[in-house]
């Protein structure tokens, strides 16, 4: 199974959104709604920030949101923090019962 | 609360078995609502599901490795195990367990293993 498709940096300044791409295919983005989204510092592990295309869990800021059009997802992160520089890395499960993550976006604070 | 801690060595040569453990304190590995995975990360790249198990003891793997690897679990001490057989130096990445459910939604630290004669 091929990695889901992220760009490979995104960045914005402070207050500003950004929106992070998530692309797959009818085999596992656009067949289901378990599209999950995580937030990984470097050196740490990764942290749940959405989870089935657009839920977030309880404690994570109201300022990260998921959605999906077609074989795209998408997390939306506002008013930008600096606390927000890190990679985000995307999560779909598949037809196959499996699981299948992105290429991962560093996103960057100016 | 649940925490997850991987163990095992941190190197391995070529052509060997890499196994390592997950230990899962503060909830029991028996719960139906949860499965229990392995993930990894080479370095500088993203992440990889490799697979997982649940309280039944029903497992799947990730296509791309099915051929390589076996998850069991132990119930007496919480435990679930990871093994990868004929490792190569592409094997060598950051290795996560995680608590599988609507998300991965509690990690490991992780621990690095390296591939290396």
């Amino acid at each position: 199974q091929s990695a889901l498709t992220q760009p490979a940096s995104v960045s914005g300044s402070p207050g500003q959104s950004i929106t992070i791409s998530c692309t797959g295919t009818s085999t596992d983005v656009g067949g289901y709604n378990y599209v999950s989204w995580y937030q990984q510092h470097p050196g740490k592990a990764p942290k749940v920030m959405i989870f089935d295309v657009s839920n977030r869990p309880s404690g994570v800021s109201r300022r990260f949101s998921g959605s999906k059009s077609g074989n795209t997802a998408s997390l939306t992160i506002s008013g930008l923090q600096a606390e927000d520089e890190a990679d985000y890395h995307c999560s779909s499960y598949t037809f196959s019962n499996s699981f299948v993550f992105g290429t991962g976006t560093k996103v960057t604070v100016l | 609360q649940v925490q997850l801690q991987e163990s095992g060595p941190g190197l391995v040569k070529p052509s060997q078995t890499l196994s390592l453990t997950c230990t899962v304190s503060g909830g029991s590995i028996n719960s139906d609502s949860y499965y229990w995975s392995w993930i990894r990360q080479p370095a500088g790249t993203g992440l990889e599901w490799i697979g997982r198990i649940h309280a039944s003891g029903s497992t799947i793997y990730n296509p791309s490795l099915k051929s390589r690897v076996n998850i069991s679990k132990d119930t007496s001490k919480n435990q679930f195990s990871l093994k990868v057989d004929s490792v190569t130096a592409a094997d060598t990445a950051v290795y996560f367990c995680a608590r599988n459910g609507a998300a991965f939604d509690i990690w490991g630290q992780g621990t690095m293993v390296t591939v290396s004669p």
